[in-house]
């Protein structure tokens, strides 16, 4: 059972580098979403889709892409990197029982920018 | 701005003891979730609470929703060292959650 996979587990980019964070489903969710969780502030909402071809933006998407061409991948993508996004990045897939989201969080990937 | 505060911050106790931690808001929410989270992890969910008044049991711990439906409650009773975690509530409000800042619980053998 794998769940969420997340990828890279640890990465350090340098001010300016661009990348993008993998993050897959096997559950068959429609929903998947990007958080960030820094010390004292929880878990804040980047990019959230509700099925494949439909992203929207969460409560802190400056300096993000995504886009989700599949049910399973929903990737993060890092066009310029600050050092103000040096975070731990979660993925999140879901489903609704009609009172709120079920989520399932990946591991986790601990970003460093220089 | 964060819509739930959870207090405390940090909390250490002794195995055996008891312990609660608290999740408030002004905000009024249509569910409630707790979650644990172990270090190098993400979240794991707990339980969610739907109704106000709620009281649900999970071993030895008992979550409660407030009447209101604006703030809620973990307590756990004789706390093992596997209890050690952080411990995240989340609102649920336009089909989005917002989550608190999250409570470190360390429990000592």
């Amino acid at each position: 059972n794998a769940g969420v996979t997340q990828t890279p587990k640890f990465q350090v980019l340098k001010t300016g580098q661009s990348m993008t964070l993998q993050c897959a489903q096997d559950m068959n969710h429609e929903y998947m979403s990007w958080y960030r969780q820094d010390p004292g502030m929880g878990l804040r909402l980047i990019h959230y889709s509700v099925g494949a071809g439909i992203t929207d933006q969460g409560e802190v998407p400056n300096g993000y892409n995504v886009s989700r061409s599949t049910t399973e991948d929903f990737p993060l993508r890092l066009l310029s990197a600050a050092p103000s996004q040096t975070s731990v990045y979660f993925c999140a897939s879901s489903y609704s029982t009609g009172y709120g989201e079920k989520l399932f969080f990946g591991s986790g990937t601990q970003l460093s920018v220089l | 701005t964060q819509l739930l505060e959870q207090s405390p911050q940090f909390l250490s106790i002794q195995e055996g003891e008891n312990l609660t931690v608290y999740c408030n808001s002004s905000s009024v929410f249509s569910s409630l979730q707790w979650y644990r989270q172990e270090p190098g992890e993400g979240p794991v969910l707990l339980v969610t609470v739907v109704t106000g008044g709620e009281v649900k049991k999970l071993k030895r711990l008992t979550f409660q929703f407030g009447d209101a439906r604006k703030d809620s409650s973990l307590h756990i009773t004789a706390a093992q060292p596997g209890d050690t975690g952080l411990y995240l509530c989340a609102g649920a409000y336009d089909y989005k959650l917002s989550f608190g800042a999250g409570t470190t619980v360390t429990v000592r053998a």
